[in-house]
């Protein structure tokens, strides 16, 4: 397995471009979620979901977007960028949050390699 | 929704000294506390965890404690080595059953130093 994958790992992009920051997981996870990490800051959830079709906001969504249209693929969208975006970008998946709780490696969140992302 | 508070944000400690990091949740019904190790550079990884029906966890050298009551729970490091040098995060999730429940929050990290 290759566990989570997540392309570019270094992206240098202008004001007001858009991009997207790819992620597959081949760990038949259902969910997935992406978190940004800035100084100081900690891991903080930009938007997650619990299966192909279901999407939700974290704790900081606004200029992201996301879709699930399956269950391997979670890509972030950076509409206009910003300075302010200027981040390391982590991809992350774990097992079925219905059983989570029945088997203790089913909590294990895995965090794929980072994205640094820098908005000049 | 659940908010998680981290300290201290930086520590150093002597090579073979004890480490103790404690992280503070909000919501009461979480019952999933993992910690996450990130060396420079490189990905968070999970060290341990636990569930709330559990107060003390142990790992090697590694050891969780939670007190459900004052919502808090500690991560304690014995006999630091240098390769214990990293950031640290806490965090806690809600059980099944919560529309957020899969969501697992982090704390603000804790950057350990062991001084030789």
């Amino acid at each position: 397995n290759a566990g989570v994958t997540q392309t570019p790992k270094f992206q240098v992009l202008k004001t007001g471009q858009s991009m997207t920051l790819q992620c597959a997981q081949d760990m038949n996870h259902e969910y997935m979620s992406w978190y940004r990490q800035d100084p100081g800051m900690g891991l903080r959830l930009i938007h997650y979901s619990v299966g192909a079709g279901i999407t939700d906001q974290g704790e900081v969504p606004n200029g992201y977007n996301v879709s699930r249209s399956t269950t391997e693929d979670f890509p972030l969208r950076l509409l206009s960028a910003a300075p302010s975006q200027t981040s390391v970008y982590f991809c992350a998946s774990r097992a079925s949050y219905r059983d989570t709780f029945q088997l203790i490696s089913g909590n294990t969140i895995y965090f794929g390699e980072g994205s640094w992302l820098t908005v000049v | 929704g659940e908010n998680v508070e981290q300290h201290p944000s930086t520590l150093s400690v002597q090579e073979g000294d004890s480490a103790v990091i404690k992280c503070t949740y909000s919501d009461s019904a979480s019952n999933y506390f993992p910690w996450y190790k990130q060396e420079l550079g490189k990905r968070p990884q999970l060290i341990i965890d636990i569930r709330s029906n559990v107060g003390e966890k142990k790992d090697q050298r590694i050891a969780v404690t939670l007190n459900k009551t004052a919502k808090h729970f500690s991560l304690h490091i014995t006999e630091t080595q240098p390769e214990d040098s990293a950031v640290y995060f806490c965090a806690a999730s809600l059980p099944p059953g919560y529309s957020s429940a899969s969501k697992i929050i982090f704390g603000s990290g804790t950057r350990l130093s062991i001084r030789p």
